[in-house]
């Protein structure tokens, strides 16, 4: 049973460029959740999609979009990207609604310079 | 609003040492608790959740209870082994409109020394 699966592994970007991660849930999962972990930090949430459709974002600027497939898998795109963007970018999965447990991928290293 | 406080690390300790990692929150409602860890180089794992006051969650020899009246869900471990050194993260999770969202501490650097 295939976990959470994320790509790129590592990235780096330049200022002001356009990077799009990918994220495949946990088999049987149809909620993906981003998540952002800068250095030394807690994973901060960036949105949720369930159903191709954005249901919660968190505290991040429009640069941060997103996308769900019709099977479940998802897409984040960050534009005009800032050296703070640097970060790991987790995907988590779930079935469903509340209560349900969360499960990570291992994240994508984006490097902005 | 919502946030969660963890104690600093590094916590070090030697191996067959008691661990205790400190975590107190901040919720409205009545959040999940979670302890999630990252071993270096990698995304995070469930350790252990509580879904309601006074539950107990364990793995792996590791034990939080949800203490609500306290607001908090310390972890503990009887003795610690080297494979244990990691990040700790304490999380609870808020829901809206049906669906979760974790909330994070800071995460608490744990070394073990043989």
């Amino acid at each position: 049973d295939a976990g959470v699966t994320q790509s790129p592994t590592h990235l780096i970007k330049t200022r002001g460029q356009q990077v799009t991660l990918r994220c495949s849930p946990k088999s049987g999962h149809d909620t993906v959740s981003w998540y952002q972990q800068a250095l030394g930090q807690g994973p901060q949430f960036i949105f949720q999609y369930y159903e191709e459709e954005e249901r919660q974002r968190g505290n991040f600027p429009d640069r941060f979009s997103g996308h769900q497939f019709p099977n479940y898998s998802s897409e984040l795109n960050v534009n005009a990207l800032l050296l703070g963007d640097s970060a790991l970018y987790l995907c988590a999965s779930s079935l469903g609604d509340r209560k349900n447990t969360i499960y990570f991928g291992e994240g994508s290293w984006l490097t902005v310079v | 609003g919502n946030s969660v406080t963890q104690m600093e690390g590094p916590v070090t300790l030697s191996e067959e040492a008691f661990l205790t990692i400190n975590c107190t929150y901040t919720a409205t409602g009545y959040p999940s608790l979670f302890w999630y860890v990252q071993y270096p180089g990698e995304g995070l794992q469930l350790l252990l959740k509580a879904t309601k006051a006074d539950d107990k969650g364990s793995n792996k020899g590791f034990e939080a209870t949800y203490r609500k009246e306290t607001t908090s869900f310390h972890l503990e471990k009887g003795s610690v082994q080297v494979s244990d050194s990691a990040v700790y993260f304490c999380a609870l999770s808020v829901e809206n409109t049906g669906f979760q969202k974790l909330v994070f501490g800071t995460g608490t650097r744990l070394l073990v020394s043989p």
